[in-house]
């Protein structure tokens, strides 16, 4: 069955401390692995595709990578606004995207 | 540029009764998803519509259903409601179906309660 698996839970840093988020799939046939960014309240922004193992996206203080059975969502030196829940997901034949249950990320100044 | 517009942002109703919720998506989208995401979960597909018609549908029942006007927006309708239909209902927009790598642009979503 695909599946989609975040962790950790949850994940409180100080501001500066830099650390990642993982994401574990399972899913037949990999056509990408897309991370987004949700604030409470809002739906999920768009922040990354990878398609490929090996591949790296950086936005910001944000990098993304990906190897044939997971990806890692790194921060480097977080901030407070950086604060949210960063959800992963997977698309599953065509367009149904499957969604690991996320991150709720808390930085503290 | 306006984006993924949902109505309304809240709503509350009563078991057994039926809700309909309404998405606009990004200009020059065509194609419309709609997830259900319940506190603390990841989005669970629910359908999507493309071409007015319906072209997939995730594990729901038949009391939700929906459709798509030849504007591209797009209406989702949940009859009987249960207190588990208690959820964000979020709309996404993309263009060409059937391009997995195309990004979902999300809407705020309806924070739907069922009392």
């Amino acid at each position: 069955e695909d599946q989609v698996t975040q962790s950790p839970e949850a994940l409180r840093l100080q501001e500066g401390e830099s650390s990642s988020l993982n994401c574990s799939y399972t899913v037949s046939g990999l056509r990408g692995l897309f991370w987004y960014r949700q604030d409470p309240g809002k739906g999920p922004e768009f922040l990354f595709t990878l398609y490929s193992a090996g591949e790296e996206k950086e936005k910001e203080r944000l990098k993304a990578t990906l190897t044939k059975k997971e990806s890692f969502l790194h921060i480097t030196a977080p901030k407070p606004e950086d604060s949210a829940t960063y959800l992963c997901a997977s698309p599953h034949n065509t367009d149904k995207l499957i969604f690991g249950t996320g991150t709720r990320l808390q930085v503290f100044p | 540029d306006a984006g993924v517009t949902q109505s309304p942002t809240h709503l509350i109703k009563t078991r057994g009764q039926q809700v309909t919720l309404r998405c606009s998506p990004k200009s020059g989208h065509d194609t419309v998803s709609w997830y259900q995401q319940a506190l603390g979960q990841g989005p669970q597909f629910i359908f999507q519509y493309y071409e007015e018609e319906e072209r997939q549908r995730g594990n729901f029942p038949d009391r939700f259903s929906g459709h798509q006007f030849p504007n591209y927006s797009s209406e989702l309708n949940v009859n009987a409601l249960l207190l588990g239909d208690s959820a964000l209902y979020l709309c996404a927009s993309s263009r060409i179906p059937g391009q997995a790598q195309t990004p979902l642009h999300f809407g705020n979503g309806t924070r739907l309660t069922v009392t």
